[in-house]
């Protein structure tokens, strides 16, 4: 069964820095990897979408890459503002799966 | 934001009991899907939906049922309330690829006492 982990849990930088979100999965037969935004008592906003053939996906200040044959997807946030305050899911679209499979998110917050 | 709406915001019941939860979407979209959230196993998919009554399990299926006899409504059905259903219930809809491009509701938040 495919495993999405992201680590760290939680990271607070000051704003106006630069920062990656680590996202790892253990099965690389994906259809795409995909970048989700939750705030808090809110559901989901899509970020970033990512085909199994492509290396990397821009939105703005966001860039997402993606290295399926080591199973690591990173998510590159370009000077961080308070509004990028939020947790980041990634989530993998796995070959003959119905489903998306989740990692349990990273807690961002920038601090002022 | 996507016009996606979920009914009830919040719901407290007790074991044993029926409950459902409603979706109700105005984009048209031919996909919908019913996750819950719960801490430390992040989104699990539930059911979901490839048109009307057209339906399929997703990863956490046991103890729910889902219904979808219009294209706009999406119903998620409890039929015996158990403690381990406590959690948030996502509502999500897309339209092209499955599991590609999801706009999700707000969620419910369920207790089951």
């Amino acid at each position: 069964k495919q495993e999405v982990t992201q680590i760290p849990a939680a990271l607070s930088v000051p704003e106006g820095e630069n920062l990656v979100l680590n996202c790892s999965f253990t099965d690389s037969a994906i259809y795409n990897l995909q970048w989700f935004r939750q705030d808090p008592g809110k559901g989901l906003t899509s970020l970033l979408l990512i085909q199994s053939s492509q290396r990397e996906q821009t939105s703005g200040r966001l860039n997402a890459s993606l290295d399926k044959s080591s199973g690591r997807s990173t998510l590159y946030i370009a000077a961080s503002q308070p509004g990028d305050s939020a947790t980041y899911l990634c989530a993998v679209d796995q070959t003959g799966a119905n489903n998306l499979f989740f990692g349990t998110g990273t807690r961002l917050t920038v601090i002022p | 934001d996507a016009g996606i709406t979920q009914s009830p915001r919040h719901k407290v019941t007790e074991t044993g009991t029926p409950v459902t939860l409603r979706c109700h979407q105005t984009e048209n979209h031919r996909y919908m899907y019913w996750y819950r959230q719960d801490p430390g196993h992040g989104l699990r998919l539930i059911h979901y939906s490839y048109g009307v009554k057209d339906t399929d399990k997703g990863e956490v299926s046991d103890g729910y049922s889902v219904s979808r006899s219009k294209t706009e409504d999406f119903l998620l059905t409890l039929e015996s309330a158990t403690s381990s259903q406590t959690s948030v219930y996502f509502c999500a809809i897309s339209e092209g690829a499955v599991n590609e491009k999801l706009f999700f509701g707000s969620g419910t938040q369920l207790s089951v006492l």
